[in-house]
């Protein structure tokens, strides 16, 4: 069974401050996703990483995959109250729509 | 251009019921997945759907089933409900080989 585990559990922080969490896995996945959630809403995609060792940027957040593709950061600079929520991780084989998912990382960012 | 669209968006339903969620995909995806979030945990998958059979299966019971049809909508029931059926049931579309996943709202089923 593949797991994907994410790290740390609960993050609070004040806006301004830069972070960093983290997605694991026993196994190789041929691409890993990043998600955020809302309450009451389904995930939204952020990136897909697909090559090991690779760095992909969005504004003030950037994806690292790790260079066995076992693992990967998720770093956010200069938090804002806005992005406030659930981050998922989840890696998937040559089939997206059959994904496995962390238990995501839950960000609060403070004014 | 319409997102993924679920309905209801909210259901209550007792032990031992049945339930029949909707899913309508994005326009130009015709592969629907299901998958379901419980309170505090990630999305699991449940099963998937492509030209109307389904394609691949999670770790999840017989108890749950479902139906794609012609126009791509599909369709999750779930016989002899439990206690811990409740959770989040989201619906993903993706065009087919497509590496992205687009999510519904979700339909958050309570069980009592």
């Amino acid at each position: 069974t593949q797991l994907l585990e994410q790290s740390p559990q609960f993050l609070s922080i004040q806006e301004g401050e830069n972070l960093t969490v983290y997605c694991n896995s026993s196994s190789v996945f041929s691409s890993l996703q990043w998600y955020r959630q809302e309450p009451g809403e389904g995930p939204v995609l952020l990136v897909t990483v697909v090559t090991g060792g690779e760095v992909k940027k969005l504004k003030r957040l950037t994806f690292q995959f790790g260079d066995a593709r076992k693992d990967s950061s998720l770093h956010i600079t200069a938090a804002q109250p806005g992005d406030t929520g659930l981050y998922l991780c989840a890696g998937a084989g040559t089939n997206a729509g059959k994904s496995t998912f962390g238990d995501g990382t839950t960000l609060t960012v403070k004014p | 251009d319409a997102g993924v669209t679920q309905s209801p968006t909210h259901l209550i339903k007792t032990r031992g019921q049945q339930v029949t969620l909707r899913c309508s995909p994005k326009s130009g995806h015709d592969t629907v997945s299901w998958y379901q979030q419980a309170l505090g945990q990630g999305p699991q998958f449940i099963f998937q759907y492509y030209e109307e059979e389904e394609r691949q299966r999670g770790n999840f019971p017989d108890r749950f089933s479902g139906h794609q049809f012609p126009n791509y909508s599909s369709e999750l029931n779930v016989n002899a409900l439990l206690l811990g059926d409740s959770a989040l049931y989201l619906c993903a579309s993706s065009p087919v080989g497509g590496e992205k996943l687009f999510f519904g709202s979700g339909t958050q089923l309570s069980v009592l």
